[in-house]
């Protein structure tokens, strides 16, 4: 079964730096074809899709939030970390992690986690 | 940037068809992907690679592109289907994600 579960803080003052951690199991980001993503939903608001990794390490970013947005992977750790420099208010929202890919199996998994959510303010 | 296009709202009666759109132009050259998400709940994916069903999800719901248009469409909608739906691609480089704005489905 695979699971994931985004963690980190539920405050932070505005022009801080966020560090989001998604911890997985019961898959290999190591995987051919598999991939990581983040994405974020402002309450009342759409989803907005901000950066993925994939497993070969390939990165992508938001082209609007790409010069404050670092994605990285620990697959020895199962896990992807986000971080976000310079937060506003307006980066209030909820985090969102996800897997998809095709599996060695060459079963399609798309997987998200619950989600956790941050706020910015002073 | 690339941008997907939805409308806003659709709204249904139990039982009929509703179908939701999402424009782009990539999307002749991109797969799309709709998500489902009731309140308060992670989105889950219904259809990928534009009509592709997940297992588990019921067979009422099947998509379709056409063009510069996706379609979700929901054959015989539950009162259990109301929430938001989201189409899912990439621009034609197929590295930047970007959602649509979500259509909130109404059936009642």
């Amino acid at each position: 079964q695979v699971t994931l579960k985004e963690s980190g803080p539920a405050l932070v003052k505005p022009t801080q730096t966020l560090t989001l951690t998604c911890t997985f199991s019961g898959f290999s980001l190591s995987t051919s074809g598999m991939r990581a993503s983040w994405i974020r939903q402002p309450p009342g608001k759409a989803l907005e899709w901000l950066a993925r990794i994939d497993w070969d390490d390939d990165k992508f970013y938001s082209t609007s939030l790409k010069t404050r947005l670092t994605i990285s992977k620990d697959t020895s750790k199962n896990q992807v970390v986000l971080t976000m420099t310079n937060m506003d208010p307006v980066d209030t929202a909820t985090y969102y992690c996800k897997i998809d890919g095709y599996n060695g199996w060459g079963h399609y998994m798309d997987v998200w986690g619950k989600g956790t959510t941050v706020t910015v303010s002073s | 940037s690339y941008e997907l296009t939805q409308p806003p709202s659709v709204s249904v009666s139990p039982g009929q068809t509703a179908r939701i759109t999402c424009s782009g132009d990539a999307l002749p050259k991109k797969y799309a992907y709709w998500y489902q998400q009731k309140s308060g709940q992670a989105p889950v994916l219904v259809i990928y690679e534009d009509s592709k069903r997940p297992s588990g999800i019921p067979e009422r719901f099947s998509g379709s592109s056409s063009g510069t248009m996706a379609t979700l469409t929901i054959s015989g909608a539950q009162v259990e289907d109301e929430a938001d739906y989201y189409c899912y691609s990439t621009d034609s480089s197929g590295n930047l994600g970007v959602f649509g704005g979500g259509t909130k489905l109404t059936v009642l």
